[in-house]
Order: C-alpha cells, then sequence, then structure tokens
C-alpha cells in the first residue's frame, strides 16, 4: 500500500481566514514532505519533516507554518494568505531508507485564496 | 549545480503510436537518484521508476521502457503502444544521496512534458 491522503481536495480561502491542511500516511514511513504547485510548473519543495522533525525549510514565508504531530501525520497551516497562494498543495512521504527511498504523493489540496 | 531538462514541453500522439519522452540531468555527485513520475489532469503524482546511478541497467516494465545512460547523462522514457489513458504531464526528477545512503529530501524535478494522446 503507497497512499498518501490529504484533505481537504479543494479549499477556498479569504486572505484573513486561518486553515489548515492535513495529510497522512500509514507505510510507516519516516519522511514527509510539502510541496507547492502552480498551474503548469513543476512542484517545489517547501519542507521536509524527518523522523518528525523539521529539516528542510526552504525559505517559505511564515504565513505558511508545518507542523508533525506523528510519524503519521502531517499540517500545514495557512494564515493570511494572498492570492498569489493559490496553487495545488501536494504532500508527499519516504521510508527514509537508503535501499527503499522513493518519495510517495497524495492527491493534492487545491488551494484558491481570494 | 543539480539540474534537470525535459526539452519536450509538449507531444502530441495518435494511439499505438511509440514515443519517448527525453531527459538530461545535470549533478556534481558521484551517487544520486532518477526518478520519473506521472501526473494526470485529477494532479497526483503517480511514481513510475527510480533509478541508483551505479545501477546503469534499463528497464522494462509492461508497456513503458527506460534507458538510462551515464555517458550522456540521459534518462529517456519510452511508452510503447500509447494509449490515451497515458495522456498526462511527465515529470524526471533528480536527487542527491544523504549521508545515510539514501535520497535527499529535495528532488529537483524537470519543467515536465505534456504527453496528448489522441484516439
Amino acid at each position: 500500500d503507497t497512499e498518501v491522503t490529504q484533505t481537504p481536495k479543494h479549499l477556498v480561502m479569504g486572505m484573513t481566514n486561518k486553515k489548515s491542511l492535513k495529510c497522512e500516511q500509514h507505510m510507516g514511513h519516516r519522511a514527509m514532505y510539502w510541496y507547492k504547485q502552480k498551474a503548469k510548473k513543476p512542484p517545489e519543495l517547501m519542507f521536509v519533516y524527518s523522523y518528525e522533525k523539521l529539516s528542510i525549510n526552504e525559505s517559505v514565508p511564515s504565513r505558511f507554518s508545518p507542523e508533525c504531530p506523528n510519524s503519521s501525520l502531517l499540517n500545514l497551516h495557512l494564515h493570511a494568505l494572498q492570492p498569489e497562494d493559490s496553487a495545488l498543495y501536494l504532500c508527499a512521504s519516504s521510508p527514509r531508507s537508503s535501499e527503499q527511498e522513493t518519495q510517495y504523493f497524495g492527491p493534492g489540496t487545491r488551494l484558491l485564496v481570494l | 549545480a543539480q539540474k534537470v531538462t525535459q526539452a519536450q514541453t509538449e507531444i502530441s500522439v495518435v494511439e499505438k503510436e511509440d514515443v519517448t519522452l527525453d531527459c538530461v540531468y545535470e549533478t556534481r555527485d558521484t551517487t544520486y537518484y532518477l526518478f520519473w513520475y506521472k501526473q494526470p489532469p485529477s494532479g497526483e503524482l503517480v511514481f513510475l521508476i527510480r533509478r541508483n546511478s551505479f545501477d546503469e541497467q534499463n528497464e522494462i516494465s509492461g508497456r513503458y521502457s527506460w534507458n538510462f545512460q551515464k555517458s550522456t547523462s540521459s534518462f529517456n522514457f519510452t511508452i510503447t503502444a500509447s494509449q490515451v489513458v497515458d495522456s498526462a504531464v511527465y515529470f524526471c526528477a533528480l536527487s542527491e544521496a544523504s549521508n545515510y545512503g539514501g535520497s535527499q529530501g529535495n528532488l529537483i524535478f524537470g519543467k515536465g512534458t505534456k504527453l496528448s494522446v489522441k484516439p
């Protein structure tokens, strides 16, 4: 089973709203990732959690706040977003294994900021 | 610096045609990992293959085959007898090796090739 789930599938929010994106995996993976993908562009890495600790933050604005409550769950808290933050947000996980290190992606959350 | 180039922005073929998607990469590392992902219109990135830099064997999986050539820094993907369901954006990606031997967290993606297969 290589399933990563994400909720919600679609989200519309105003610039003053606070919302959260949720990502879950039950494959025993120890690394989880957030990516942002604009239309007709490749995914761009935002954050990496390795063994529940933030290991990479690609200079993402503070209006995006990641959280990893446990090894299966990854959240992305959103606050005071801008219309240019509208995008597909993808979550991924990987085992952190030298032999099987592959990132598996969820279906994404399509975010529209008005 | 690492870089992945997918020179073909869009390709359109008729069903049952064979099609090759090109991928050229740049890296200074001797150990690295190459990937292909498929992204259908629904948005999910579907993992297709991973290749380690020390394994130059070509691979075939059904109608899909991959040609890895370190001498030309290429990792091309061929779909034989294409079908409408193959229509998607295909991304080639590169990752460095980490200290523990696996790949690093950051996948370097190419810009993607949009494949349209017409009936």
